[in-house]
């Protein structure tokens, strides 16, 4: 039972242009979402997160977007520049106490921006 | 600060023998967690200890296990390999292991023969 999905397993954009990666997740118990970009032979390396009692966080050229009633979110990257490409992983934490340290991560998507 | 460290970044073993691997999370966070990533599955969910202490786990046989020590660093060991287990094993820290990001190592590509 894959409980954050993401849907699109890859993504081609034009440099400039925005990339948007979206994800759904089925358990409502999440609360804390968190975006990971990923290089091949690296680890995955934190981008922007957010709480389920926002709906919209922007760090600079990225901006994820929760919408809690569709249990979706989105990364949205403007502009696109030919670094971001990479393997990019949603990940959800549930509330409550017991889940110590444990994200549910999506299958990723791979996205390649030309140049 | 220096990053989460993880060591060897690449391993081959045969089926049968067993592994160590090796986490060393940022300095000052106590909470380290365990993902074994596969082109299969993608990331799952090993453990997760703080303390020394083991205070989650995810759906794994008892073949894989891990401890931390008084220093926050953790091992992690899989015994009675199997091909399957060939995977990328990344650690990740955080000070408590709550509602914090999470912070990962470059992993180590273990490949079993």
């Amino acid at each position: 039972d894959q409980q954050v999905k993401q849907n699109s397993p890859s993504l081609s954009v034009q440099e400039g242009r925005i990339s948007i990666l979206n994800c759904d997740y089925t358990n409502s118990m999440f609360d804390y979402f968190l975006w990971y970009k990923k290089y091949p032979a690296e680890g995955p390396t934190f981008l922007i997160s957010i709480s389920s009692i926002k709906d919209k966080n922007e760090d600079g050229r990225f901006t994820v977007f929760l919408n809690k009633s569709a249990k979706h979110l989105s990364l949205h990257i403007v502009p696109s520049q030919p670094g971001d490409s990479a393997v990019y992983f949603c990940a959800a934490d549930p509330a409550g106490g017991t889940s110590y340290g444990k994200l549910t991560f999506g299958q990723g998507t791979i996205l390649t921006v030309h140049p | 600060k220096a990053g989460v460290t993880q060591t060897p970044r690449y391993l081959i073993k045969t089926r049968g023998q067993q592994v160590t691997l090796s986490c060393s999370p940022i300095s000052g966070h106590r909470s380290v967690s365990w993902y074994q990533q596969t082109p299969g599955q993608g990331l799952q969910f090993l453990f997760e200890y703080f303390s020394e202490t083991q205070r989650n786990k995810g759906n794994f046989p008892g073949r894989f296990s891990g401890r931390q020590f008084s220093n926050s660093r953790s091992e992690m060991n899989v015994s009675t390999l199997e091909l399957g287990d060939s995977a990328l094993y990344l650690c990740a820290s955080t000070d408590r292991g709550g509602k914090e990001t999470q912070y990962f190592g470059p992993g180590t590509r273990l490949l079993v023969l």
